[in-house]
């Protein structure tokens, strides 16, 4: 069975502080692909990034990164120089190699104040 | 291109009361999954599709159920309304293929009543 956990349930920073948003996994698959969603207030999931689980280069895009460590199974997200648009919640998932169900962590409410 | 597009964005329904919620993919995309979202459970895989045929089902009772049409077009039916059925429903689509992203659409929120 896979799961998903992502222990923070609610973190609340000052605009322009660095935040890291932790996920950690399981699954007894070999190949299988790991995902980042944010949902605003308005409910839909925006797709963030996808990471394979052979690929394990940490990936920076504009002021967000993600650190991929298999030796942990943790796919961490950090926001840099946080901005009050950030403010959302943000989910982790997973999901097996040929199979497109997703397996969401429980998502971490992220509030970024002025 | 537009986006996954869910009708309708807002439905009340009462309790044995059944219904029928709507998604169209991005255009291109043959594969169409659906959600529940709840406070309580969080998000959950409710089932697949495509080639007009259910290929992956979460762990839901048989009340639920879905269909998905030659232009990949999709629908999900709850039969017998439980109040435990509010929900944001969410309908994702993606490309056939190795493990593409899934595109989601704003969602439904049913309320049971």
């Amino acid at each position: 069975a896979q799961k998903v956990t992502q222990a923070q349930t609610e973190i609340s920073v000052v605009e322009k502080e660095d935040v890291t948003l932790d996920c950690v996994y399981e699954t007894r698959d070999t190949t299988y692909y790991l995902f980042w969603y944010k949902q605003p207030p308005s409910g839909e999931l925006v797709f963030l990034i996808r990471r394979n689980s052979f690929d394990e280069q940490n990936e920076i895009s504009g002021r967000y990164s993600w650190n991929f460590q298999k030796s942990t199974s943790s796919f961490n997200f950090t926001i840099t120089a946080s901005q009050v648009v950030d403010s959302a919640v943000y989910f982790c998932a997973l999901s097996g190699a040929g199979a497109r169900q997703l397996t969401f962590g429980s998502g971490t409410q992220l509030t970024v104040l002025p | 291109k537009a986006g996954v597009t869910q009708t309708p964005r807002y439905l009340i329904k009462t309790r044995g009361q059944q219904v029928t919620l709507s998604c169209s993919p991005i255009s291109g995309h043959r594969s169409v999954s659906w959600y529940q979202q709840t406070p309580g459970q969080g998000l959950q895989f409710l089932f697949e599709y495509f080639s007009e045929t259910q290929r992956n089902k979460g762990n839901f009772p048989g009340r639920f159920s879905g269909r998905q049409f030659s232009n990949s077009r999709s629908e999900m039916n709850v039969s017998t309304l439980e109040l435990g059925d509010s929900a944001l429903y969410l309908c994702a689509s993606s490309l056939i293929g190795g493990n593409n992203e899934q595109f989601f659409g704003p969602g439904t929120r049913l309320t049971v009543l």
